[in-house]
């Protein structure tokens, strides 16, 4: 079955770095984007940026270019992503998701979440 | 970036209950739009794509409608396990934009 396991919780300091891993199983991983969506405390969900594992192509969110960068290795099935000079208003619950791909494009699944905290 | 907004923010209700929320986007998204519930610890679920298409699993007392620029999700008997915060989704172009939430909470 589909799986998308995604690494545990992390507490940062503002200004430092924070990677977000997303290990994928059950299905050809070069087949599908990966996007990462986040959720502030007590806020909805926000689109963070997709990726292509088979071309790396990426595509992110206009707020965070510069500071997130989002990776894959095709030999761990796993994508990543990066998000530098972070800031408080960073603090989220950082999901990823496979999109269906196509006309009819929507996420059918999602890893269980990994909480980013950014606190000094 | 297309604005989706939802309506209401949040919802009283019991179980049995008829329950409808609308998504209204800032311009025409043909028919691109999805919906998904979200419960508090847990990732968010797809219920409906393409605006009507119900995703495989999900109960049939989901369904979603509308084009253009106006969306509905009804749940036709509202359930225990349904009180959740629930998002429509635009996919008609990137970036992608999700509505602010509806929060069905029980009366």
């Amino acid at each position: 079955q589909v799986q998308l396991v995604q690494s545990g919780p992390e507490v940062k300091k503002p200004g430092a770095s924070v990677e977000v891993s997303c290990r994928a199983s059950g299905y050809t991983f070069t087949n599908y984007r990966i996007h990462w969506v986040r959720q502030a405390p007590g806020q909805g969900l926000e689109w963070v940026g997709w990726i292509s594992p088979n071309r790396d192509n990426t595509n992110y969110a206009q707020k965070l270019q510069g500071r997130v960068t989002m990776t894959t290795d095709t030999s761990t099935t796993t994508a990543y992503m990066e998000l530098t000079g972070l800031r408080s208003d960073d603090t989220a619950v950082y999901y990823c998701a496979r999109e269906t791909g196509g006309a009819m494009a929507y996420f059918d699944y999602w890893g269980q979440g990994a909480l980013v905290t950014v606190s000094s | 970036d297309i604005q989706m907004t939802q309506s209401p923010s949040s919802l009283s209700a019991s179980v049995g209950d008829r329950v409808t929320i609308t998504c209204r986007a800032s311009q025409s998204i043909s028919r691109y739009l999805n919906w998904y519930q979200h419960k508090p610890g847990k990732a968010p679920k797809v219920l409906i794509y393409v605006a009507s298409s119900l995703q495989s699993g999900v109960p049939s007392r989901f369904s979603g409608s509308g084009s253009g620029t106006d969306f509905t999700l009804t749940i036709s008997s509202l359930q225990p396990e349904d009180f959740a915060t629930y998002y429509c989704q635009q996919t008609y172009s990137t970036p992608t934009t999700f509505g602010g939430g509806t929060k069905v909470e029980i009366e």
